[in-house]
């Protein structure tokens, strides 16, 4: 199956300073990527939808200048934490389809904390 | 209001016999409902997608099921195994949207 890469796996960050999480689909080109949050034992709760070449969709209550999302090329979207804070700190995942009437694929998250 | 629901308890069966576990959805008109595992720690891996138009699909040990009617998604997984433990998530995306919404989530366990 398509492959979707995300690096950093973990960082733990200081207070103040910013992160970037870099998501690839490394078999397919996805115009769209999607940006999860998860809590511990929640669900996966989507932040953002990232369009390649255009602005990132915000879901409500998610602040656009604090998670600033770039989709710069068909296979690479990034997400950046920005002055970051300890209620910051969660798992971070993203996905991409091939097409949006087929399965998504995920990244493998990224763990943030921030101390 | 919008709402994807599943067992939040955890599903707790013995080696060799099926679990099933129960998707249902509120005020969506999904496309097509689809069935992740997750594992601590990893992101979501994708394990079967169903259409509005399918009754079920099947993929070796693993059947779902949807029902429109009755807003429902059942995922079974027959001769469970202890490696089968993990957190189940269905989710769909509600038809004209691009975005794929999740449900809460069911944890199985299956002990040998």
């Amino acid at each position: 199956g398509a492959v979707v890469s995300q690096h950093p796996s973990r960082v733990i960050c200081k207070s103040g300073t910013s992160v970037k999480i870099e998501c690839r689909s490394l078999d397919f080109q996805a115009t769209t990527m999607f940006w999860y949050r998860q809590f511990p034992k929640q669900s996966l709760m989507l932040m953002a939808t990232s369009n390649e070449g255009s602005k990132a969709t915000y879901e409500q209550g998610v602040e656009k200048d604090k998670f600033l999302i770039n989709h710069a090329s068909l296979t690479l979207s990034t997400l950046t934490v920005t002055s970051a804070h300890p209620e910051d700190s969660s798992f971070y995942i993203c996905s991409a389809s091939e097409d949006l009437n087929t399965e998504a694929f995920f990244g493998q998250g990224t763990r943030l904390t921030v101390v | 209001s919008q709402k994807i629901e599943q067992n939040s308890e955890a599903l707790n069966i013995q080696e060799g016999k099926t679990a099933t576990l129960t998707c249902n959805y509120t005020n969506y008109s999904p496309a097509y409902l689809q069935w992740y595992r997750q594992d601590p720690g990893r992101g979501p891996v994708f394990l079967l997608l169903i259409r509005e138009n399918e009754k079920e699909k099947r993929k070796e040990r693993l059947k779902v099921t949807f029902d429109t009617t009755l807003k429902q998604s059942l995922f079974h997984i027959t001769a469970s195994q202890p490696a089968d433990s993990a957190t189940y998530l269905c989710a769909l995306r509600n038809t004209g949207f691009q975005k794929l919404v999740f449900g809460t989530g069911t944890r199985l366990l299956v002990s040998p």
